[in-house]
């Protein structure tokens, strides 16, 4: 009941297309969902968080959309760009004591120049 | 700068030998974490510390040993190491109020156990 579904896996995009990464959970105690954004050789940095009482959020090229009734929410990369290609994780975040995330299984983005 | 640093960036050993990984962080946040990322890419959490007590422990085997000095810093021993220990490991930390939660990274610890 804890996980977070990620998909797809992997995903080859066209410069200047849109990417779009989804994922699903079932704990409704999560109240945070932040999506993070990995380069190679470096550790996840967080791009765009998203609190449940709100069904979109946008900042610059990247929007999550949120689906508190299907539980579900996605990322959302407008007029992707080479510079976009990492990988994507999505997380969830509960409180219990203290913060706890639980993320997604990853998605490697692949912007095509 | 940097906000959470970890050493060594990379360590290669041999199966049953004793490392430890360092971390630091000075956000000044209360909360560390050490993440585990496998060679698939999932990130798993260890443990988790809120000024310098222990609050999650995911099932780690005991070979695995968190210390914290104080709150700006979360080691990590590992002894009597194994293949299977071979792993990215990641240092983060968290401010657990005032509405900021997100986890802070450091940039990992690639282990090599040969």
């Amino acid at each position: 009941q804890q996980q977070v579904k990620q998909s797809p896996q992997s995903l080859i995009v066209q410069k200047g297309g849109i990417s779009i990464i989804n994922c699903a959970y079932e704990n409704t105690a999560f109240d945070y969902f932040p999506w993070y954004q990995q380069f190679p050789g470096k550790g996840p940095a967080l791009l765009i968080a998203i609190r449940p009482d709100v069904s979109e959020k946008k900042e610059g090229r990247f929007t999550i959309s949120f689906n508190k009734s299907a539980k579900q929410f996605s990322l959302h990369i407008m007029d992707s760009q080479p510079g976009d290609s990492a990988t994507y994780f999505c997380a969830a975040s509960f409180q219990s004591g203290t913060y706890k995330y639980i993320f997604g299984t990853g998605t490697r983005l692949k912007v095509l120049a | 700068d940097t906000a959470v640093s970890q050493t060594p960036k990379y360590l290669v050993t041999q199966m049953g030998n004793d490392k430890s990984i360092k971390c630091e962080q000075n956000l000044g946040h209360d909360t560390m974490y050490w993440y585990k990322q496998d060679s698939k890419k999932f990130l798993k959490i260890m443990f988790s510390y809120n000024n310098k007590e222990l609050i999650i422990n995911e099932t780690v085997p005991n070979r695995f040993s968190p210390k914290s000095p104080d709150k700006a810093h979360l080691n990590l021993h590992i002894n009597s190491l194994e293949l299977g220990d071979s792993a990215v490991y990641f240092c983060a930390s968290s401010q657990d109020w005032g509405g900021a939660r997100a986890l802070h990274f450091g940039n990992g610890t690639r282990l090599t156990v040969t």
